[in-house]
C-alpha cells in the first residue's frame, strides 16, 4: 500500500530539547516536504527536497533542519524547540515537484512547553 | 511574497445547497491543485489544474483554473454531509508549494 509514514503522531517536550520527526515513503517519489499547520494559516511549507542530498527552504524553515541523504526517508529537526513551534506538522511525498499528487502523512501533533 | 488567499475562512450550508471557494494568487501559477482533510485528518488530493481556463468535473465537484492562471474555484453542487471539512487549494509558481488558508466547509443536515 503507498504510504507516507511520520513518526511520533503525538509529541510533548520542553524548550531547547532536541528532537526528530521521522518521514518515510514507499512510492520512491522524488519530491518530499515537510509542513506546519496552524489555524487561519493553512499549510506552509518549512523545507523541501526535490532528490537525494537536495533540499531548499521553503516559506518558514527558522528553527529547522532537515536532511535528505536516502530517497524514502525526511527527517525534520528541531535542534532547539521553543512554544511557537507548537504546531500540526505533515510530511507530503510527491514522484516530480509539482506535477503529482501529494501524498500525505498522518500528521505530529507537537506541543512544546 | 508568494500569497494564495482563499475565502470564505469558514461556510455554512444546509445539506443540499451549494458551496463554493475561492483561491487567488499573487502571482501566476504553473498548476493549482485541490486538497480535502477532514477534521482530525490529513489532506487529501481531489484535482489538478494545469491549463489556462480548464475546467474539471467530478461527480457534484467543479474544479475552474482562470484565464491568467492566477485564480480558482471549486463549487459543489448539493452538499451532502459527507462533504464536511476544510478545503485547500495549493499553487505552484515554481518549485515551492504555496496552500491557501483554506475554508471550512459545515454541511447542516
Amino acid at each position: 500500500e503507498a504510504q507516507v509514514t511520520q513518526n511520533p503522531r503525538y509529541l510533548i517536550t520542553v524548550t531547547g530539547k532536541k528532537l526528530t520527526v521521522t518521514c518515510s515513503q514507499n512510492m520512491n517519489h522524488e519530491y518530499m516536504s515537510w509542513y506546519r499547520q496552524d489555524p487561519g494559516l493553512g499549510l506552509r511549507q518549512i523545507y523541501y527536497s526535490m532528490n537525494v542530498e537536495v533540499t531548499d527552504k521553503g516559506d518558514v524553515p527558522e528553527g529547522y533542519k532537515v536532511s535528505r541523504k536516502e530517497k524514502r526517508n525526511f527527517p525534520l529537526i528541531l535542534e532547539s524547540p521553543s512554544p511557537n513551534q507548537t504546531s500540526l506538522y505533515f510530511c507530503a511525498s510527491t514522484m516530480t515537484g509539482g506535477l503529482g499528487i501529494q501524498y500525505f502523512g498522518a500528521g505530529t501533533r507537537l506541543s512544546v512547553l | 511574497g508568494q500569497q494564495v488567499m482563499q475565502i470564505p475562512q469558514y461556510q455554512h450550508v444546509q445539506e443540499g445547497e451549494d458551496f463554493t471557494t475561492y483561491c487567488n494568487s499573487s502571482t501566476t501559477l504553473s498548476n493549482i491543485q485541490w486538497y480535502k482533510q477532514r477534521p482530525g485528518g490529513h489532506p487529501v488530493f481531489l484535482i489538478q489544474l494545469v491549463k489556462s481556463g480548464e475546467v474539471k468535473k467530478q461527480k457534484r465537484l467543479t474544479f475552474q483554473f482562470g484565464e491568467a492562471k492566477k485564480n480558482s474555484s471549486l463549487h459543489i453542487t448539493a452538499t451532502q454531509t459527507t462533504d464536511v471539512g476544510t478545503y485547500f487549494c495549493a499553487g505552484l509558481p515554481g518549485n515551492q508549494f504555496y496552500f491557501g488558508t483554506g475554508t471550512s466547509l459545515t454541511v447542516i443536515p
